[in-house]
């Protein structure tokens, strides 16, 4: 199956920094990437579609300045968390779709944030 | 409402028993439908997609209502291996594709 990868697979910062996910998709294109988060005993919940080449389409409550989304090519989409507080805290997932809706989303290990 | 509820768990069972996973979704216009595993601080991982037929693959078999607007998943002779938390997840095609995630039940099998 395809393969989707994202680093870091787990980061600790300070409040009021900033961090960067990077989520690859290493053998096919992707056209669409999905950003998640998910809370301790919580589902997944999306965060933002991003379609390569376009601004993200945001969930209602999620705020886009806060959260950075860039899909500059079709193997790659960034997420940046910026001047992260502790509420932050959280499993940042992606996934990665292909050309078309009925596609399957693969996803990335998930990467583990934890602001103090 | 949610949009994809499930049975709140967790299940704790023995090895060898059956279990089943029941869930609901609110949107008509829903049109693909998925059981995932997600194990503790992993990603999710697909189990099995849902067909209006059912599907079985081994153990665990599907079965879809679109009328009743139900999903579930029948877990046979369970195994330590299957504790995991599963999740019912509905793709939404008419918005753009994405996938809504149920909140997830907890099976846990115990020797």
């Amino acid at each position: 199956g395809a393969v989707v990868s994202q680093h870091p697979s787990w980061v600790i910062c300070k409040s009021g920094t900033s961090v960067k996910i990077e989520c690859r998709s290493l053998d096919f294109q992707a056209t669409t990437m999905f950003w998640y988060r998910q809370f301790p005993k919580q589902s997944l919940m999306l965060m933002a579609t991003s379609n390569e080449g376009s601004k993200a389409t945001y969930e209602q409550g999620v705020e886009k300045d806060k959260f950075l989304i860039n899909h500059a090519s079709l193997t790659l989409s960034t997420l940046t968390v910026t001047s992260a507080h502790p509420e932050d805290s959280s499993f940042y997932i992606c996934s990665a779709r292909g050309q078309g809706l009925t596609d399957t989303q693969y996803f990335g290990p998930g990467t583990r944030l934890t602001v103090l | 409402r949610k949009e994809v509820e499930q049975d709140p768990g967790p299940f704790n069972v023995p090895e060898g028993a059956t279990v089943a996973f029941n869930c609901t979704y609110s949107n008509s216009a829903s049109q693909s439908f998925f059981w995932y595993r997600q194990d503790c601080r992993k990603e999710p991982k697909l189990l099995m997609s849902v067909y209006s037929s059912g599907n079985e693959d081994g153990r665990f078999t599907a079965q879809l209502n679109r009328a009743s607007q139900y999903i579930s998943l029948l877990i046979r002779d369970s195994k330590l291996s299957d504790s995991a938390t599963y999740l019912c997840v509905v793709n939404i095609y008419n918005q753009g594709g994405k996938l809504i995630f149920g909140q997830g039940t907890e099976l846990s099998v115990k020797p």
